[in-house]
């Protein structure tokens, strides 16, 4: 069974830094390509970043030159640093498994990881 | 970057009623490349549809998704749910790939009306 475990979120100050963790199972993390998607509160879904199973990244512009995807295969795990962060970054954190059938689907999600940036 | 805008924001029905849900984007979409996600409150996000009409897997056959123009590209996408069950009441998404970007719509919310 795939199953995706979000960690590492939590409260920051502004300009602060955070990584979180996603711990894969049920599937290798190398195998597919995987992405982070955040969502405000009380707001829609937005893609953060992509890691291709080739090891290729891409990341919406929001995000560009503050944070870094990366995965650790023999922990089976996906990473998301985060630095220079902002109250705009408040947001709950999903991690995201891509299908095996289509480009750039999601076809398992974490139950994500919450992320405050307060003073 | 293309946007995905979805109508309409808000679809107030009744169980058994038929929703027709849009997704229009700015620029030509591959129609594999669009996808659909339920969201329910509180709860992560799960795929519907993939490739505009494919259904996930375990996605009741209620859920249709079109927008496949021939050509394999296209701006408009619908989902429909054929008859509305009570556990459809949720937000829905459309997404897109498009080159180095993915991007979301803004969501529907389908509500008991």
């Amino acid at each position: 069974e795939v199953r995706l475990v979000e960690s590492g979120g939590g409260l920051v100050q502004p300009g602060g830094s955070l990584r979180l963790s996603c711990a894969g199972s049920g599937f290798t993390v190398r195998s597919t390509y995987m992405s982070w998607v955040r969502q405000a509160p009380g707001k829609g879904l937005e893609w953060v970043s992509i890691i291709y199973s080739g090891g290729t990244t891409y990341y919406a512009d929001s995000v560009k030159g503050r944070f870094t995807i990366s995965r650790d295969t023999a922990y089976n795990r996906l990473y998301l640093q985060m630095n220079s962060l902002g109250a705009d970054d408040t947001a709950v954190y999903y991690c995201a498994k891509g299908s095996m059938v289509v480009t750039a689907t999601f076809d398992y999600w974490g139950q994500g990881t919450v992320v405050t940036v307060s003073s | 970057e293309i946007v995905l805008t979805q109508s309409p924001g808000t679809l107030s029905l009744s169980p058994g009623e038929r929703a027709t849900l849009s997704c229009r984007a700015s620029q030509s979409v591959r129609s594999n490349s669009l996808a659909w996600y339920q969201q329910k409150p509180g709860q992560s996000p799960r795929l519907l549809i993939y490739g505009a009409s494919n259904r996930a897997s375990g996605i009741p056959d209620r859920f249709i998704g079109s927008g496949y123009s021939g050509s394999g590209s296209g701006t408009d996408f619908t989902l429909i749910i054929s008859r509305l069950e009570p556990e459809d009441f949720a937000v829905y998404y459309c997404q897109q790939y498009a080159g180095s970007l993915l991007t979301f719509g803004g969501g529907t919310k389908v509500e008991i009306k």
